[in-house]
């Protein structure tokens, strides 16, 4: 347990669905990230969120849009997405600040768009 | 733009060998390097971190070192067992093309060890 959770861990979609993934962190973080992990590709950094300001958007489509309310909480609101968004979702967090630190990631949710 | 690789992509290794998995990245202007664990399926588990001004970081069987100024860095686990197999990411935190602080992944390494 690395004090990250997500949540779900599998989801299916259609293409015309709207769904969310949350990530949770209980280490007292400040910065919170989304990752994307295809098959036979480095991680990708998605999104950042340190203290709760959007410092990041690696040139991701706008069918992604990510949601901080607070610190400990991270959503992934996902809608109209394609089957090559298929991939393992990561959340990770870290101390934030200047310099982010050691993250930690949560166990994934391994997303499938048909 | 800061690009992370690791050589090799995959290692299969008899129980019992010291091994040693490589990391190399183009810009020198890193903050950290962390190395990761990911078992499959699974999230990360963070293994070690080298902050810039570090060498090396040891934590039980596994060694890590860092030459920034070369862009290199290895991961040395001593003694390996069948549960050290994993896919190994090393990941190194800077600030590229204005884009603030960003962690660069390399694409890992499988390694398996067989009993």
């Amino acid at each position: 347990e690395t004090g990250v959770t997500q949540t779900p861990r599998h989801l299916v979609m259609g293409m015309t669905n709207k769904k969310s993934l949350k990530c949770e962190q209980h280490l007292g973080h400040n910065a919170m990230y989304w990752y994307k992990q295809s098959a036979k590709k480095p991680l990708e950094l998605m999104f950042v969120y340190n203290f709760k300001e959007q410092t990041e958007n690696n040139s991701v489509p706008s069918r992604f849009s990510p949601e901080c309310p607070n610190s400990s909480h991270l959503f992934l609101h996902l809608h109209t997405l394609q089957p090559e968004d298929s991939a393992l979702y990561l959340c990770a967090s870290s101390q934030g600040g200047v310099q982010t630190g050691e993250q930690y990631f949560g166990p994934g949710t391994r997303l499938t768009v048909t | 733009k800061q690009e992370v690789t690791q050589i090799p992509a995959a290692l299969s290794v008899p129980e019992g060998e010291n091994l040693v998995l490589n990391c190399s990245f183009t810009d020198s202007a890193i903050y950290n390097l962390q190395w990761f664990r990911q078992d499959p399926g699974k999230g990360l588990t963070s293994l070690l971190l080298i902050q810039s001004s570090q060498r090396e970081q040891t934590s039980g069987r596994l060694n890590a070192s860092l030459d920034k100024s070369s862009g290199r860095s290895t991961l040395y686990i001593a003694a390996s067992q069948p549960g050290d197999s994993a896919t190994y990411l090393c990941a190194v935190e800077g600030v590229w093309d204005n884009a603030g602080n960003m962690l660069t992944f390399g694409g890992g390494t499988r390694l398996m060890v067989k009993p």
